[in-house]
């Protein structure tokens, strides 16, 4: 089965600073990998859908890197600001959408 | 506004009686989705549901049940079976077939406590 792995469960930066985040997966190519944020008592959010086709995908300070080579994802949060603290989870899917897996997620704190 | 609908926020029951999470969605989307949230783990998916009246087991299926007899709702019960039914459930839904690639919508869950 699918196997996911996000590098740390929490990860601290500084305001201003480049946050990123790790995605590792095993097994099978997905065909497309997603970012979600959490916040704390709330259910996940989407951010970002990158296709394994696809180098990279940004949107304002985000950007998502896919190499299906390593089997890796990179989330970006460039100039990363306190309310961007969160938990990010990382899913994916082979083939159809039905069976999305995700990772744990990284606790992200950015300190004022 | 269109989203998922989780009741009750919070929800306490005695061990040994089923419970019953409610979802309802107004976003028009076929496919409903449960998963469950320990801490330290990643969700994990109970049952999905492309359509009305259909569904499959997730990976963790044993001790829950569910239903789709109406495109809006895709209620969970968690029966006595399930042995550690203390969990945050949290119910999305995804446009269906014919959207490939489509994100989930989440509620923000229902968080179960059964002592």
């Amino acid at each position: 089965s699918q196997k996911i792995e996000q590098n740390s469960e929490a990860l601290n930066i500084q305001e201003g600073k480049t946050a990123t985040l790790t995605c590792n997966y095993t097994n099978y190519s997905p065909a497309y990998l997603q970012w979600y944020r959490q916040d704390p008592g709330r259910g996940p959010v989407f951010l970002l859908l990158i296709r394994e086709n696809e180098k990279e995908k940004r949107k304002e300070r985000l950007k998502v890197t896919f190499d299906t080579t390593l089997k890796q994802s990179l989330f970006h949060i460039t100039a990363s600001q306190p309310a961007d603290s969160a938990t990010y989870l990382c899913a994916l899917a082979i083939g159809g959408y039905q069976k999305v897996t995700f990772g744990i997620g990284t606790k992200l704190q950015v300190i004022p | 506004d269109g989203g998922i609908t989780q009741s009750p926020k919070y929800l306490f029951r005695k061990e040994g009686q089923n419970v019953t999470l409610s979802c309802e969605q107004n976003l028009n989307h076929d496919a409903m989705y449960w998963y469950r949230q320990d801490p330290g783990q990643g969700l994990r998916l109970i049952y999905y549901s492309q359509i009305v009246n259909d569904f499959q087991k997730g990976d963790i299926a044993e001790g829950y049940s569910v239903s789709r007899e109406k495109k809006e709702s895709f209620p969970l019960t968690v029966t006595s079976a399930q042995k550690n039914p203390t969990a945050f459930y949290l119910c999305a839904s995804s446009p269906g077939s014919g959207s490939y690639n489509s994100p989930l919508h989440f509620g923000n869950g229902t968080r179960l406590t059964v002592t």
